[in-house]
């Protein structure tokens, strides 16, 4: 059963490049890795996926080393606005059509 | 495209009460799902379905009922509300791999 594990919180200031890296020990060879954002009150929202090395898109990037048992989240220059909930998914034993929600990281950019 | 839709936003109900939630999706997504999500806490799986005519359960199916009668639509039923069902209830849908795009939610409180 694919389970991730994550820091609960994290705190940054304004300006700061922010890593929160998730750890996926029995990642299956063909799973991607994904991760959502969810601010206060709203529904989860994709971020970013990727399978190896690095992805990268307008938001943010993705590393994930070659062992893939891990995947570090990466957040250039937070803002106030990037305060949230951070979530990194794996399919687990249904595949991805039983996809699971941990408790995320959560994110506190400070002033 | 409206994306995910889910009505109502807010709902009070008595303990024994039964209620639909409806959610409907304009991106022609053959999977959607049901979410719940508690104060403080990670999304849990309910139901899920993985095209018109078929659905499954999730993590936590018990007291909800579902069904899938065309593309677009995935209600949610709860059959007698109990206050244990107190909480915020996301619909989502699911395109490529495992991008999923969540509706703004349902608060739910049961008396």
């Amino acid at each position: 059963l694919a389970k991730t594990t994550q820091p609960i919180s994290m705190d940054s200031y304004e300006g700061q490049e922010v890593n929160i890296t998730c750890s996926h020990n029995n990642i299956a060879t063909n799973d991607y890795i994904t991760w959502y954002q969810q601010f206060p009150s709203q529904g989860p929202r994709f971020i970013i996926q990727g399978y190896k090395t690095k992805v990268t898109n307008e938001v943010a990037s993705l590393f994930i080393p070659a062992d893939r048992k891990s995947s570090t989240l990466s957040l250039p220059r937070v803002s106030l606005s990037d305060t949230a909930v951070y979530y990194c998914l794996t399919p687990n034993s249904g595949g991805y059509q039983k996809v699971t929600f941990g408790t995320g990281t959560k994110l506190q950019v400070i002033p | 495209n409206a994306g995910v839709t889910q009505t109502p936003k807010f709902q009070v109900l008595k303990t024994g009460q039964s209620m639909t939630l409806q959610c409907a999706q304009d991106m022609n997504h053959e999977y959607m799902s049901w979410y719940r999500q508690d104060p403080g806490m990670g999304l849990r799986l309910i139901h899920y379905s993985v095209g018109a005519g078929i659905t499954d359960q999730g993590e936590v199916p018990n007291g909800y009922n579902v069904s899938r009668s065309t593309t677009e639509d995935f209600p949610l039923r709860l059959l007698s509300a109990a206050p244990s069902q107190t909480s915020v209830y996301f619909c989502a849908s699911r395109g490529q791999q495992e991008t999923q795009y969540f509706g703004p939610g349902t608060r739910l409180l049961v008396l």
